[in-house]
């Protein structure tokens, strides 16, 4: 069982490009989280989905930030118009129901130049 | 506003020591207390604590809450290099949806 995987691992944007991260979650998972963790901060949640449902987005910035959990194929972070300080590293988890502990990914580490 | 928070923020010991490591809480509806080991990359779950004063055991590890005091330790035995890393506690929110997170300690093992 494979665990979550994120790709990809290094993105570089250079300021106004998209940027895409991808997280398929572990096998039998249906519950999809995204954090991000900025230089010296803790880790922050930004937005919990599942299969085809956004529960709660409160943590991630109204504008140029979406997410989403299609029914096939998987999550999908997107930064529209990067800029500086978008560079963090973003980390998705899974679990199987909103009750147990969530399993994390590798992480996307996004770098804005 | 929820709020977790961790102590000592860096360690530094030798091989052998044995280090405990704090986490203290505030949240409006406490449902259990987690604690991650990252390293380079991905944190990695430890434990999940949810019952007050029952110690959780892994190896060299193991973890207790205490909800009076609204805390919890970890501790390590016989410390290896291989322990270094950032160790994070998290509560989840109150909507139980969100993980909470410390700043976490950073810890190094010497040779």
């Amino acid at each position: 069982n494979a665990g979550v995987m994120q790709n990809p691992r290094h993105l570089v944007r250079r300021r106004g490009q998209e940027a895409r991260l991808r997280c398929s979650p572990m096998k039998g998972h249906s519950h999809v989280y995204w954090y991000r963790q900025l230089p010296e901060e803790g880790l922050k949640f930004m937005v919990y989905l599942q299969k085809e449902n956004i529960i709660d987005e409160s943590g991630m910035p109204k504008e140029r930030f979406s997410a989403e959990f299609p029914k096939e194929g998987p999550s999908i972070l997107r930064i529209q118009q990067v800029v500086r300080g978008d560079s963090a590293a973003y980390f998705c988890a899974s679990s199987p129901n909103s009750q147990s502990e969530a399993f994390f990914g590798q992480g996307t580490r996004l770098t804005v130049v | 506003e929820d709020k977790v928070v961790q102590s000592p923020l860096s360690l530094v010991v030798h091989e052998g020591d044995t280090v405990t490591l704090n986490c203290s809480y505030e949240v409006t509806n406490f449902r259990s207390l987690l604690w991650y080991k990252q390293e380079k990359k991905a944190p990695t779950f430890l434990f999940m604590l949810t019952s007050s004063g029952i110690e959780k055991k892994s190896g060299r590890l193991s973890s207790i809450l205490d909800k009076k005091e609204l805390s919890s330790i970890l501790n390590i035995t016989a410390t290896q290099t291989g322990d270094s890393a950032i160790y994070l506690c998290a509560v989840p929110s109150n909507s139980g949806y969100a993980l909470n997170f410390g700043k976490g300690t950073s810890l190094l093992v010497t040779p």
